[in-house]
């Protein structure tokens, strides 16, 4: 089972840009899809979008579409979320989350970035 | 987009009973549900996968059911861990969506 373990928490300004890094360990990189899955305070769970490396396939909710940009590194069992313009309602917790193949359900997580919008 | 409207939003219940919480999809899925349990500050933990397949270490006391567009998330006899927040998601198609969530709470 694979191990995912995300970069740290960030503050950011509004109309700035974060990039959250989600490095997973103890699996086959590329047998594995990854979605980006954030919650705001006190809030339910928002799917972002995802990535199959194996396919060099992404996928963005509509919602996210022309701000987020989701990318993979092969190289360094990396998966990549950046998301630009940031606004006050960005301030969530960002959680990384991974199935197997290309399948959507998620049975591991990260431990979630905290990333807050502030001026 | 498929939507998910789960039910109820929040439930109290005691150590010891039954508790269902339910998941309704705006189109067939087939099978392609999925429900997680948070606790706070937490990440989510997959529970049920595929409508009914109990994820790996999971408790025998939860258990799913359901096809097509509608499904329940069944917790026999429950136990003090079980409190906190559930979600059930589609899997069917992208983009992925999550239900809004059932607090389930201590009574």
């Amino acid at each position: 089972q694979v191990q995912l373990v995300q970069s740290g928490a960030e503050v950011k300004k509004p109309g700035s840009s974060v990039k959250v890094s989600c490095k997973a360990s103890g699996g086959t990189f590329n047998s594995y899809a990854f979605s980006w899955v954030r919650q705001a305070p006190g809030q339910g769970l928002e799917w972002m979008g995802g990535i199959i490396p194996v396919l060099g396939r992404t996928i963005y909710t509509q919602e996210f579409q022309g701000r987020v940009t989701i990318t993979a590194d092969e190289s360094t069992s990396t998966v990549y979320m950046d998301l630009t313009s940031l606004r006050f309602e960005d301030t969530a917790v960002y959680y990384c989350a991974s199935g197997e193949g290309v399948k959507w359900e998620l049975p591991n997580w990260g431990q979630g970035t905290l990333v807050i919008v502030s001026s | 987009d498929i939507q998910v409207t789960q039910s109820p939003s929040s439930l109290s219940a005691s150590v010891g009973d039954r508790v269902t919480i339910t998941c309704r999809a705006s189109q067939t899925i087939s099978i392609f549900l999925n429900w997680y349990q948070q606790k706070p500050g937490r990440a989510p933990k997959l529970l049920i996968y595929g409508a009914f397949s109990l994820q790996n270490g999971v408790p025998s006391r939860f258990s799913g059911s359901g096809s097509g567009t509608d499904f329940t998330l069944t917790i026999n006899s429950l136990q003090p861990e079980d409190f906190g927040t559930y979600y059930c998601q589609q899997s069917y198609s992208t983009p992925v969506t999550f239900g809004q969530g059932t607090r389930l709470e201590m009574k």
